[in-house]
């Protein structure tokens, strides 16, 4: 079945450091993928929509200039964290799929910024 | 108010059934979905169902659909201490977005 990949599945860094996350679709293409977050004992809650070859749509909320999100390829989305503070550190998901199937999610990443 | 919303916590003895309810406020859903997460993990798919269906059954899994009242279920039979985990029930809406909107999970406890 689909397979998504997500790495790294921890980093633990300083204050002011950026992140970078990736999110790989192995096995199929994905012209559109979705990164999540995930505070602890919470929810997902629905970050930005990342599109292939154009801008990622960001959800009400979310800045921008902090989550940095490029899908150069059909298989591959980062999400950068720049300048990561500790109110950062959370759990990073993202999630593709193909048509009408079923989304798959990546193992997520767990960000901790000291 | 939450769109989607779930019970959350549930405990069962080892070998009994689950069932974990979800209810939801959008009419315009097309998909429903059940995620399993591990702690530490990311989602597992568990099972889904289109808008246009009352029932699924995969195994020990089966979804109830009830789309008058918006109520989702997931019934869980022979539960086994691996099914402990947060369970959540997700939709997609009939927007074009293919982003899901989740529940807040339900927290299965299984007791040997």
């Amino acid at each position: 079945g689909a397979v998504v990949s997500q790495h790294p599945s921890w980093v633990i860094c300083k204050s002011g450091t950026s992140v970078k996350i990736e999110c790989r679709s192995l096995d199929f293409q994905a012209t559109t993928m979705f990164w999540y977050r995930q505070f602890p004992k919470q929810s997902l809650m629905l970050m930005a929509t990342s599109n292939e070859g154009s801008k990622a749509t960001y959800e009400q909320g979310v800045e921008k200039d902090k989550f940095l999100i490029n899908h150069a390829s059909l298989t591959l989305s980062t999400l950068t964290v720049t300048s990561a503070h500790p109110e950062d550190s959370s759990f990073y998901i993202c999630s593709a799929g193909t048509g009408d199937q079923p989304q798959h999610f990546g193992d997520g990443t767990r960000l901790s910024i000291l | 108010g939450e769109d989607v919303e779930q019970s959350l916590f549930l405990s069962v003895r080892e070998g009994d059934s689950s069932v974990i309810n979800c209810t939801y406020t959008d009419s315009s859903s097309t998909y429903l979905y059940w995620y399993k997460q591990e702690p530490g993990a990311g989602l597992q798919l568990l099972t889904y169902i289109f808008s246009n269906m009352d029932m699924k059954q995969d195994q020990r899994l089966t979804v109830l659909l009830n789309k008058k009242d918006k109520h989702l279920s997931l019934r869980i039979a022979d539960t086994q201490t691996g099914d402990s985990a947060i369970y959540f029930c997700a939709e997609i809406r009939h927007t074009g977005r293919r982003a899901l909107t989740f529940g807040s999970g339900t927290r299965l406890q299984v007791q040997p």
